[in-house]
């Protein structure tokens, strides 16, 4: 199985500022399928970015993705306060997909 | 837009057994992949199964195969999970996702309790 691990475990911003989140995959991932996801309390997950660096439908284009291999990135440009939350990449390249163990953006 | 509701949660003792349902609308069901996904108490997602469009195709993370089994019921747009032999560890939130590219659309969830 891909083992996703996402770095840092949490990061402290502030409102207009620029975040990078980390995932690496332990190998590398077919055709680069990674979405990366994002989760506030109580809720369930949305989609943000799929393919590594798609925007899903609707999400602002502060959001973007990038990276191949094994190596990929979700940078939100300058922070609005309701991007506070969790945030997950997860890899669908094999037949088992996984999830990375998340990063939670605070303020 | 569409939805996906989840029901059937429980609290459940260890060795016990859950069947859990997914109940879909507003889009043409038979035409997407579905997956189940978990939530620990205070804890990460962790991708569970998945079923293809036909119910041919069926996978699972090591954790759960030969305890869970996913199936689904186009005709009735439903999707399920019958859970067996259930562990404390199993404890979780549990989500229907539709897979669209990714996971574009998740249900409300559903809670799973196992304890005695």
């Amino acid at each position: 199985d891909i083992v996703l691990t996402q770095s840092p475990g949490t990061l402290s911003l502030s409102p207009g500022e620029r975040a990078t989140l980390s995932c690496r995959a332990s190998q590398s991932v077919r055709n680069n399928y990674v979405a990366w996801y994002q989760q506030k309390p109580g809720q369930a997950p949305r989609v943000l970015i799929y393919d590594a660096s798609s925007r899903a439908p609707g999400i602002p284009a502060r959001f973007s993705g990038s990276g191949s291999g094994t190596d990929f990135a979700l940078t939100i440009s300058r922070l609005e306060p309701e991007d506070f939350a969790v945030y997950y990449c997860q890899q669908s390249g094999t037949s088992l997909y996984t999830f990375g163990q998340g990063t939670k953006l605070e303020i | 837009e569409g939805q996906l509701v989840e029901s059937g949660g429980d609290l459940v003792q260890p060795g016990g057994s859950l069947r859990l349902s997914c109940a879909a609308s507003g889009f043409t069901f038979s035409n997407f992949w579905l997956n189940w996904v978990r939530q620990a108490p205070g804890k990460g997602l962790e991708w569970v199964a998945n079923i293809n469009q036909d119910g041919s195709l069926k996978f699972y993370v090591d954790s759960v195969k030969g305890r869970f089994t996913i199936s689904r019921d186009n005709a009735k747009n439903s999707l399920y999970l019958q859970m067996n032999s259930l562990r404390a560890e199993d404890t979780a939130v549990y989500y229907c996702g539709r897979w669209n590219f990714a996971l574009d659309m998740w249900g409300q969830g559903t809670m799973v309790t196992v304890s005695s």
